[in-house]
């Protein structure tokens, strides 16, 4: 079966601090994802990557970096963590191709920065 | 540009009831469309995905969706609600340029007893 797992379920962190969220896949998918997803927003995707060292933006880049180095692993880091980074992070992936292909998600890291 | 709305953030609906949560998208292209479920303090789990084989689709837990090409509506539907169902619900679109997909804002299904 299909998992997807991220290192933290809860977090807490201060104000200024680099904060890293850790995503682990193991069906080989291709595609990795990072959202946040706040009350009354939805999920907002921040960066995604097609392939090892390859990473793209987002809707909502800024304030954040991420880093893939094995096809495997998709790292989210907040480079100096602000409250407004308060949130629901979640990770997906996917198979490359065809357009049926749906996300799978993990379990989400909620993350607060004092 | 793909996109989804979903009608309404908040639907309430009697144990025993019909649910019905309803999702309208836009797409230039074919669309392909999703149905996700998030319970509580969990990521997103894909209940069904509409491929074009067949307008009704079934999907896990009694839920299916229909697709409806002239009302531009894949509304998600299960005959009778049960409580386990309190969950917040997802429709999405796959994006026609790239691998993404595109999710509405959510509707949180709360179950009356």
């Amino acid at each position: 079966d299909v998992k997807v797992t991220q290192s933290s379920r809860y977090l807490v962190k201060r104000t200024g601090e680099k904060v890293f969220l850790e995503c682990v896949q193991d069906m080989d998918h291709e595609n990795m994802f990072w959202y946040r997803q706040d009350p009354g927003l939805g999920l907002r995707l921040i960066y995604f990557s097609y392939d090892v060292k390859m990473k793209e933006k987002g809707d909502i880049p800024e304030g954040y970096s991420v880093s893939r180095e094995k096809k495997e692993r998709f790292s989210l880091i907040l480079e100096s963590a602000s409250t407004n980074q308060t949130s629901m992070y979640l990770c997906a992936s996917s198979l490359q191709g065809p357009r049926n292909q749906p996300q799978h998600f993990g379990d989400g890291t909620r993350l607060s920065i004092l | 540009a793909q996109s989804v709305t979903q009608l309404g953030s908040h639907v309430s609906v009697s144990e025993g009831a019909l649910v019905l949560l309803r999702c309208n998208y836009s797409s230039s292209v074919p669309p392909y469309l999703f149905w996700y479920v998030q319970y509580p303090n969990q990521g997103l789990q894909l209940l069904l995905k509409y491929t074009s084989a067949a307008t009704l689709v079934k999907g896990i837990n009694g839920f299916e969706a229909e697709f409806k090409k002239s009302e531009t509506s894949f509304h998600l539907t299960k005959p009778s609600a049960h409580m386990s169902d309190a969950a917040e619900y997802f429709c999405a679109v796959s994006s026609n340029r790239d691998d993404k997909i595109i999710f509405g804002k959510g509707t949180r299904l709360h179950i009356l007893p």
